[in-house]
């Protein structure tokens, strides 16, 4: 069965650079979900979409934008990158208001 | 809001042991949901059940089963002869009335053969 894919599944970058990162969900589901997950940590929610609008948001710093596309993909830019952006962040998607499936992750890392 | 406390930081047990990882959850929604991911060493989280409030059966699912008590707010997770793949760090998470889900801080739970 198809899942939810990310990319790049790695990326470095320098601080103070800036960083996309691209989550394409499974086919038919209508809304994504991106999620920060720091080194020893659990997974903190930072914004979701359903249908192309924010539906919720939760700790993502004003550094950080995201939208969903009409193809239903997601993008999730990050400005000015510090030390403490380096994380795994997953992408998830579901069918609204069924159980979330994440991707594989994007472990991105600021020197 | 939710919270999810998973008190259990690690746990270690020879392959064929029985374990068991506890949540309690807190929440102010009538309506939740509570859910329970794996994160192997690879690093994914594989989704491997969902519960709502409203339904307290036990599940099973081959060596898994889970007990949900809503009377002690809490869903524990019980692998049955465990084995080495079963190493992973566990994640019980809770959703309420929005989008996202809140996570414990995770289980490492390590078989040895």
């Amino acid at each position: 069965a198809a899942g939810v894919i990310q990319s790049p599944r790695h990326l470095i970058k320098e601080k103070r650079e800036t960083a996309t990162l691209k989550c394409y969900p499974i086919p038919r589901h209508d809304t994504v979900y991106w999620y920060q997950q720091g080194p020893g940590q659990d997974p903190q929610f930072l914004i979701s979409f359903y249908e192309k609008m924010q539906s919720d948001k939760g700790s993502i710093p004003d550094r950080f934008s995201a939208q969903q596309f009409s193809d239903y993909h997601s993008e999730l830019n990050m400005s000015s990158l510090e030390l403490g952006d380096s994380a795994l962040y997953f992408c998830a998607s579901s069918l609204r208001g069924n159980e979330q499936f994440f991707g594989p992750g994007t472990r991105l890392t600021v020197l | 809001a939710q919270k999810v406390t998973q008190a259990q930081t690690e746990i270690s047990v020879v392959e064929k042991e029985d374990v068991t990882l506890d949540c309690v959850y807190e929440t102010r929604d009538t309506t939740y949901y509570l859910f329970w991911y794996k994160q192997p060493p690879s690093g994914e989280l594989v989704f491997l059940i969902r519960r709502n409030s409203f339904d307290e059966q036990n599940e099973i699912s081959g060596r898994y089963s889970w007990n949900f008590q809503k009377s002690t707010s809490s869903f524990n997770f019980t692998i049955t002869a465990s084995q080495v793949v079963d190493s992973a760090v566990y994640f019980c998470a809770a959703q309420g009335n929005t989008d996202k889900l809140i996570f414990g801080t995770g289980t490492r739970l390590q078989v040895f053969p």
